[in-house]
C-alpha cells in the first residue's frame, strides 16, 4: 500500500539554524509528494509540492527534492525563523489515495 | 475568496450520542475529503468524494461512521453512538479533481 514515514519530533532549533525533516515513502504507483504546514491555531496549508522525480518544490525558503531512487522528499531550510514554528506533514498522493505522515513539530527559539 | 469552512468548530458530546459534522467546500471543487487527526497523530483518511462517483469509504473505521455529500457541494460526516476513542479533530479538504487540497479549520470533537 501507500504510506509516508517522517522524522518524529519534536524538533527544537535556535533561530538561523539549518533545518532538515526527513520523509520517506512507499507507493504502489507514481506519487505526487507534498509538504503541508499547520501553524498554531490554524488549519493545514500546502507548503510545497513536487509531481515527478528530481522536481524541487520550494516556498518561503523551504525546499524539498523528489528523490525516486531513495523514495525520499526531505524538507530543508537554510535559516529558520521563530515564525516557522509549526507542525509539518509530509504527504503523498497516488490517484485519489492521499496519505499523510504523523507530523513533525518544529519549535524555533530566538 | 472563501475557503473551506467547517461547523461546528468545537463539539462536546456524551458517549453514545450521535453527532453531525458539516463541511462547506470551496465553490466549484469537485473532490472532497474527510480526515481525522487524533492527538499527536497524523491525518487518518476517512472518506473521499469525487463528483458524482461513488465515494471511497475505505478509511471509515467502523459502521458507526457515515458521510454524504448533497448536490456535489456540502458534506456531512455522521458518527453514531459516539465512543471516547472518537475524540479527535475532524478535518475536511476540497480540491479541483486531483489538484492541491485546501483544508478547513477542523471540528474538535470531545466525547465524554
Amino acid at each position: 500500500g501507500n504510506s509516508v514515514t517522517q522524522m518524529e519530533g519534536p524538533v527544537t532549533l535556535s533561530e538561523e539554524a539549518f533545518l532538515t525533516i526527513n520523509c520517506t515513502y512507499t507507493a504502489t504507483g507514481y506519487p505526487s509528494l507534498f509538504w503541508y504546514v499547520q501553524y498554531p491555531g490554524e488549519g493545514l496549508q500546502l507548503l510545497l509540492k513536487a509531481t515527478k522525480a528530481d522536481d524541487k518544490g520550494s516556498n518561503k525558503g523551504f525546499e524539498a527534492t523528489y528523490r525516486k531512487e531513495t523514495t525520499s522528499f526531505h524538507l530543508e531550510k537554510g535559516s529558520v525563523q521563530v515564525s516557522d514554528s509549526a507542525v509539518y506533514f509530509c504527504a503523498l498522493r497516488v490517484h485519489n489515495d492521499m496519505r499523510f505522515g504523523a507530523g513533525t513539530r518544529l519549535t524555533v527559539k530566538p | 475568496g472563501a475557503g473551506v469552512s467547517q461547523s461546528p468548530s468545537n463539539k462536546v458530546t456524551e458517549k453514545g450520542k450521535d453527532v453531525e459534522l458539516r463541511c462547506d467546500p470551496i465553490s466549484g471543487h469537485t473532490a472532497l475529503y474527510w480526515y481525522r487527526q487524533s492527538l499527536g497523530q497524523g491525518l487518518e483518511f476517512l472518506i473521499y468524494f469525487q463528483g458524482n462517483s461513488a465515494p471511497d469509504k475505505s478509511g471509515l473505521p467502523s459502521d458507526r461512521f457515515s458521510a454524504e455529500r448533497t448536490g456535489g457541494s456540502v458534506s456531512t460526516l455522521t458518527i453514531q453512538r459516539t465512543q471516547q476513542e472518537d475524540s479527535a479533530v475532524y478535518l475536511c479538504a476540497s480540491s479541483l479533481s486531483l489538484d492541491t487540497q485546501y483544508f478547513g479549520p477542523g471540528t474538535r470533537l470531545t466525547v465524554l
